[in-house]
């Protein structure tokens, strides 16, 4: 166990269905992350949230929506998604203060769009 | 801006053979080096980082690094591949002012019995 939680592992979904990915970090972390993985492609960067407070948000499309109701949990809230959505999703999360340390993942959610 | 480059999208070695995945970064500041691997369907995994001191840095699973400053690189290593060490190796950048991560392409490494 990471101390990154991520639920569900697998998600097959319909295109019309609306369905949430969750997160949970046991490390007193103050930073999380969402990353998408697509096969092929580079990890890309989805959203950060600091604090609480998103700090950023990559030109995603409005059919994901993040929330992070506190430090430890971190929500993706998905709708109307395309199949091109199609990918593993991965949460981080680092401790701010220290940049040594890097990110702690957890072990992604795969989600498949029919 | 800061990069990360990971010039080879896969690499094959023998069993038993020495490694070396390459990565080589551009960054304004002092960086702050990484290395994940990442297995099937999981999510990435630490290996090793660079802060300060010592170029060589030694990490989980026989794994190292060396730190070049002037070739801007820092390679990852292991002396003798194992058939598990398959998978897919991603380096990072971090400058000292940002708390975010830049990422490679990352590398499929297959190690052949």
């Amino acid at each position: 166990e990471t101390g990154v939680t991520q639920t569900p592992r697998h998600l097959v979904m319909g295109m019309t269905n609306k369905k949430s990915l969750k997160c949970e970090q046991h490390l007193g972390h103050n930073a999380m992350y969402w990353y998408k993985q697509s096969a092929k492609k580079p990890l890309e960067l989805m959203f950060v949230y600091s604090l609480e407070e998103r700090v950023e948000n990559n030109s995603v499309p409005s059919r994901f929506s993040p929330e992070c109701p506190n430090s430890s949990h971190l929500f993706l809230h998905l709708h109307t998604l395309q199949p091109e959505d199609s990918a593993l999703y991965l949460c981080a999360s680092s401790q701010e203060s220290q940049g040594g340390y890097g990110y702690t993942f957890g072990s992604g959610t795969r989600l498949t769009v029919v | 801006a800061q990069s990360v480059a990971q010039p080879e999208d896969q690499v094959n070695v023998a069993e038993g053979n020495p490694l070396t995945v390459k990565c080589t970064y551009s960054v304004s500041g002092n960086p702050y080096l990484f290395w994940y691997v990442q297995y099937p369907n999981r999510g990435l995994q630490f290996l090793l980082k660079y802060i300060t001191g010592d170029n060589l840095v030694k990490g989980s699973y026989g794994f190292e690094a060396e730190f070049n400053k002037s070739q801007t690189s820092f390679h990852l290593k292991k002396p003798s591949a194992l058939v598990s060490d398959s998978a897919l190796y991603f380096c990072a950048v971090r400058d000292g002012s940002n708390y975010q991560l830049i990422w490679g392409a990352g590398t499929k490494l297959i190690i052949k019995p």
